[in-house]
């Protein structure tokens, strides 16, 4: 099944910037997944990238927010923007396979 | 809308005994996948077991096991011989099989699994 390599694994940002988290698989994929995980919480899902195409948003995450680049069938990017303290959680990218799921280690981002 | 319910918050097991977590889930397809993922300390997601709608037959990967009751929308994961290393969150998952036009994946809120020695 398909790995996905994501990046950074943690990061600590101030209020008001902005981080980007890759998420690199080492084969091509269809469809890749942007989830939220709140410490000890499930997940929920931001958005879904389809290559060559806007990425589909759910209900409370907008564009503006969350901007998602989607380049190719390996590689995709979610921005999180003009962060605040409640933007603290885990982010996670998912790619869809034959059997399941693929997911990257995640990215825990702290907002001071 | 699609609904994955883990009434279980928390659960803990002696280490080699067995342990059941429940997941029911609220859909009116037909066609669909169910899920159970483990998330350790870690953060990484693994899948431990997948059910296709459509088959009967219970779904087992080694000491894991499914109990699939479709008419009861029930699909709860047997874990046998408990592990130290089987502590974990797990999550029952479901997504929809509509000829490829929906992927997403629903995620119950999770069980926090304790292995005691």
């Amino acid at each position: 099944s398909a790995v996905i390599s994501q990046k950074p694994s943690r990061d600590i940002c101030q209020r008001g910037t902005s981080l980007t988290i890759q998420c690199q698989v080492d084969s091509q994929v269809t469809m890749m997944f942007w989830y939220r995980q709140q410490p000890g919480q499930s997940l929920t899902l931001i958005a879904t990238a389809n290559q060559g195409s806007e990425a589909t948003y759910e209900s409370g995450f907008v564009i503006d927010k969350f901007p998602i680049s989607r380049p190719n069938l390996t590689f995709s990017t979610l921005t999180v923007s003009n962060m605040s303290p409640e933007d603290s959680s885990i982010y996670l990218c998912s790619s869809s396979t034959l059997y399941g799921y693929t997911f990257g280690s995640g990215t825990r981002l702290t907002v001071v | 809308a699609q609904t994955v319910t883990q009434s279980q918050p928390e659960m803990s097991v002696q280490e080699a005994e067995t342990v059941t977590l429940s997941c029911t889930y609220d859909t009116s397809e037909s066609d669909y996948y169910l899920f159970w993922y483990k998330q350790p300390p870690s953060r990484q997601m693994i899948l431990v077991i997948r059910q296709e709608a459509y088959k009967q037959q219970n779904a087992t990967e080694n000491r894991f096991s499914v109990n699939f009751q479709k008419a009861a929308k029930s699909f709860s994961l047997k874990i046998s011989d408990s592990q130290l290393g089987d502590a974990a969150m797990y999550f029952c998952a479901y997504r929809m099989n509509s000829g490829g036009s929906n992927y997403k994946l629903t995620f119950g809120k999770g069980t926090l699994l304790t292995v005691n020695p």
